[in-house]
């Protein structure tokens, strides 16, 4: 069985300071990982996502997240944070060739960004 | 491309009541997906189709809730007997393709208060 684990349900950083949100994640076959970006009453919206090419995977607005086999981790970062990245974000986990195409995610960290 | 969108946004009900939610996937996706999610957690898989076959319930889909996409377009969901239990944010998501590593494009989600 799947599951995802984010540390931190709550994150403040300062505009402009480095942003780390944190996932890690439990597969018993090789995963897909996907980070989402929800601002209020709005639906998600996909970032990035990992799906066994490249390690380093660059997304939208600037976020990138790199998938450490080792570590079973997907750290989502951005090296400058701006208001408008204040939301809250999902990490999620689903796994290649199961045959199962449900997405699990993580309990999700809220982001807020300090003037 | 018009994105997925749900009907109605919000609904407010009785506990014993019925109700019904539409999805409305973005056109040519085969696969559509439900999720629901409560305060305070990330999205919980519920069910999917592949076209208008229902090819997978979570054991969180009690026989209370059933769903349907009659034609491989729109879906229904349906929850009988509501529960105060039942109140959450329920998400419609689509994809267009093959794998689990599609992208799901998730919809605004319709908001459910059960009294």
């Amino acid at each position: 069985a799947q599951s995802v684990t984010q540390l931190g349900s709550h994150v403040s950083v300062s505009e402009g300071a480095l942003v780390l949100l944190r996932c890690n994640y439990s597969s018993s076959v090789p995963p897909y990982l996907f980070w989402y970006v929800q601002y209020p009453n709005q639906g998600l919206q996909l970032l990035l996502k990992y799906t066994s090419a490249a390690t380093l995977v660059k997304g939208i607005n600037g976020f990138e997240a790199e998938f450490k086999k080792s570590e079973t981790s997907f750290h989502l970062t951005k090296p400058s944070a701006h208001m408008s990245d204040a939301a809250e974000y999902f990490c999620a986990v689903s796994e290649s060739g199961a045959g199962s195409y449900q997405l699990t995610f993580g309990k999700g960290t809220k982001l807020s960004v300090i003037p | 491309d018009t994105g997925v969108s749900q009907d109605p946004r919000h609904k407010i009900t009785k506990r014993g009541q019925n109700v019904t939610f539409r999805c409305d996937p973005i056109s040519e996706h085969n696969r559509l997906y439900w999720y629901r999610q409560t305060l305070g957690q990330g999205p919980e898989f519920l069910t999917y189709f592949q076209n208008e076959a229902q090819l997978e319930k979570s054991r969180l889909l009690s026989d209370r809730f059933s769903a349907e996409r009659p034609k491989g377009s729109f879906s229904t969901l349906e929850i009988q007997r509501t529960e105060q239990g039942d109140s959450a944010m329920y998400l419609c998501a689509s994809s267009l393709g093959g794998g689990s590593a599609d992208t799901q494009y998730f919809g605004p989600g319709t908001r459910l208060t059960v009294l």
